[in-house]
């Protein structure tokens, strides 16, 4: 069974820092992409980043650039995303997720239970 | 950027009623599209996956058809365990996007 356990949320003043982790559990963590996606309280699912099964390959929405990292440790099976200079619009549930590759390309298939991001002052 | 529309936004129905959820893709996305089921206070969960493929484990009141641009959701006969939102998913192309959702109320 895969499992998607998130952690390293919490309270973080505007313009400061935080680190969220996800250890997986019931795969082959190397074997996929991992994403995160967000939701802002109240709101939709916002795609933020990928990386690849390798660590090679990263991508980012627009809005995250420059200022979040997305990285993983295959030799922990942990997804990490570093998020720097944190502003108010960052505030939501942050879910990793386990992307599934298809011909009609990737999917999220499996789903972390989220971690709490709160950036205020 | 993909985006995602979908109607409606909210239903109000009753047990053994049919659902139908439709989601518009802004330009061409093939089959590149999937559907998630959020309940309250709980993580997003994989329906179906390029446009009507099952995932494993959905139970099979629930179907999904279309291509290109027009996409549809579809719960044949409503249980109560099926008041959630309802999100669409984009794969064509990076970025991915999500439509806004459509709260399904019993």
């Amino acid at each position: 069974e895969v499992q998607l356990l998130e952690s390293g949320g919490g309270l973080v003043q505007p313009g400061g820092s935080l680190r969220l982790f996800c250890v997986a559990s019931g795969f082959r963590f190397s074997g996929y992409a991992m994403s995160w996606v967000r939701q802002a309280p109240g709101k939709g699912l916002e795609w933020v980043s990928t990386v690849s099964g390798s660590g090679a390959a990263t991508n980012y929405t627009d809005s995250v650039k420059g200022r979040f990292t997305i990285s993983r440790d295959s030799s922990k099976n942990t997804l990490y995303l570093q998020m720097n200079s944190l502003r108010a619009e960052d505030t939501a549930v942050y879910y990793c997720a386990k992307e599934y590759l298809g011909d009609g390309g990737s999917v999220f298939d499996s789903w972390g239970q989220g971690a709490l991001v709160t950036v205020s002052s | 950027e993909i985006v995602l529309t979908q109607s409606p936004a909210f239903q109000s129905v009753t047990p053994k009623e049919k659902v139908t959820i439709t989601c518009r893709a802004s330009r061409r996305i093939g089959n590149a599209l999937h559907w998630y089921q959020q309940k309250p206070n709980q993580s997003p969960k994989l329906l179906i996956k390029y446009a009507s493929q099952s995932f494993s484990g959905v139970p099979s009141r629930f179907s999904g058809s279309g291509s290109g641009t027009d996409f549809t959701l579809t719960i044949s006969s409503l249980e109560a365990e099926d008041a959630a939102t309802y999100f669409c998913h984009q794969s064509s192309s990076l970025p991915h996007s999500f439509g806004p959702g459509t709260k399904v109320d019993i």
